[in-house]
Formats: C-alpha cells, structure tokens, sequence
C-alpha cells in the first residue's frame, strides 16, 4: 500500500536556526514527489516537485532534496513568515499526477 | 489569471441533515477538478475527482456524493450527514498536463452536531 510518512509532527524553532523536515514514502514506481505549505484555515500552496533521487530545488530559504525513499525540505535561517504546516504528497500508483496522497505534515513554529 | 472559489467557508450541520458545497474555477478551460477532505488528526484525503463534465471517480467510499454539471463547477453532496463528515474540504484543479501541481480554494469547514 502506497504510504507517506512525515517527522516530526511539530518543529519549533528560534529564527535564524536550520533544521530539515522529513518525508518517506513508499509507493510503487514513483512519479514525482511535491511539498506544499498550508497555512491555518487555508488551502495548501503549491512549493515543489521532484521527480528523481539526487534532484534538488530552491526557494528562498527552502531547499527540498529527494532520495530513493526520502525526501527533505531544508530550512536555512528560518524567519516566523516561515511558520506553517508543510505536506508532502506523491501520486497514486496508476492515478493522474492530482490523485495525491498527503502525509499528516509537519507544523513549523518560528519564534523571533 | 486563474481563480478558485469555494462556498460557504464554515456550516454548521445536524446529524441527518443534507449538505451542498460548491466550487467554481475561473480563468481556465477543461481542468480536473477535485475534492479532498482534512479532519482532525489525518492528512488530506482524496474524496472524488473529475476530468469532465458529468465524469466523476470516488477514491473513498462514503455517504458522500459528487456532481460536475458544468466545466467549471464541481459540487460535493450529502444527503444525510454523519459526525465522522466533519472537517476541512478543499477543492482544488489542475490543468491535465500531469505536472503535480494543484491549485486549491479556500476550504469549507464543516461541523456536524
């Protein structure tokens, strides 16, 4: 069963000091991984996809990795606009690219 | 530019009662509309999708129902709600060209009392 897994639930973190988010997935034959941010009481915001183990892609103070059953975003000297809930999804197997299955998020706090 | 609307933001509802959510996409032809549903506790959960008019799949089975009477109006039904129907629903679209990326409305969130 094609699964997504996100640690850790909540982050807190003092502005300025990096830290990594996790996502493992495991689903047969991957076809892209994607990270959104949804901030509370609105939809989720698309950030970026990966396709392949070793891709990498930046935003600002986001950089999300991807290896063949993980992938991390990066937070690089994190400011509180940073504080949100951020999700990883990958497609069903067999699915259009928008049958995505969500893991539960990880919650960032960025106190200044 | 493209647009999504979702209406009403917040209902409260009893048990048994009907629900009617609606979601309108403007700026954009033929996308693939969808429903994906968040409560308390759980990830997104794909509720239906569509890729036309009158085309609807349901990935969870459930007292809930979907209709798309227009290109651009995809509608999420109930005839009698149930408590475990609460949460956050989200429409949402894409273009079709398979790019992962989703555009999704301001979210429904729904009590059942």
């Amino acid at each position: 069963e094609d699964q997504v897994t996100q640690s850790p639930e909540a982050l807190r973190l003092q502005e300025g000091e990096s830290s990594s988010l996790n996502c493992s997935y495991t689903v047969s034959g991957l076809r892209g991984l994607f990270w959104y941010r949804q901030d509370p009481g609105k939809g989720p915001e698309f950030l970026f996809t990966l396709y392949s183990a070793g891709e990498e892609k930046e935003k600002e103070r986001l950089k999300a990795t991807l290896t063949k059953k993980e992938s991390f975003l990066h937070i690089t000297a994190p400011k509180p606009e940073d504080s949100a809930t951020y999700l990883c999804a990958v497609p069903f197997y067999g699915g259009s690219q928008g049958n995505l299955i969500f893991g539960k998020g990880t919650k960032l706090s960025v106190k200044p | 530019s493209q647009t999504i609307h979702q209406w009403p933001a917040t209902l409260v509802q009893p048990v048994g009662s009907p629900l009617s959510l609606e979601c309108t996409v403007e700026g954009t032809s033929n996308p693939n509309l969808y429903w994906y549903r968040q409560a308390a506790g759980r990830g997104l959960q794909l509720l239906f999708y569509s890729v036309g008019i009158g085309q609807i799949s349901s990935e969870v089975p459930q007292n809930l129902s979907a209709s798309r009477p227009q290109d651009r109006q995809f509608i999420l039904s109930s005839k009698k709600l149930l408590l475990s129907d609460s949460g956050f629903y989200l429409c949402a679209w894409d273009s079709g060209l398979n790019t992962g990326e989703l555009f999704f409305g301001e979210g429904s969130r729904l009590t059942v009392l």
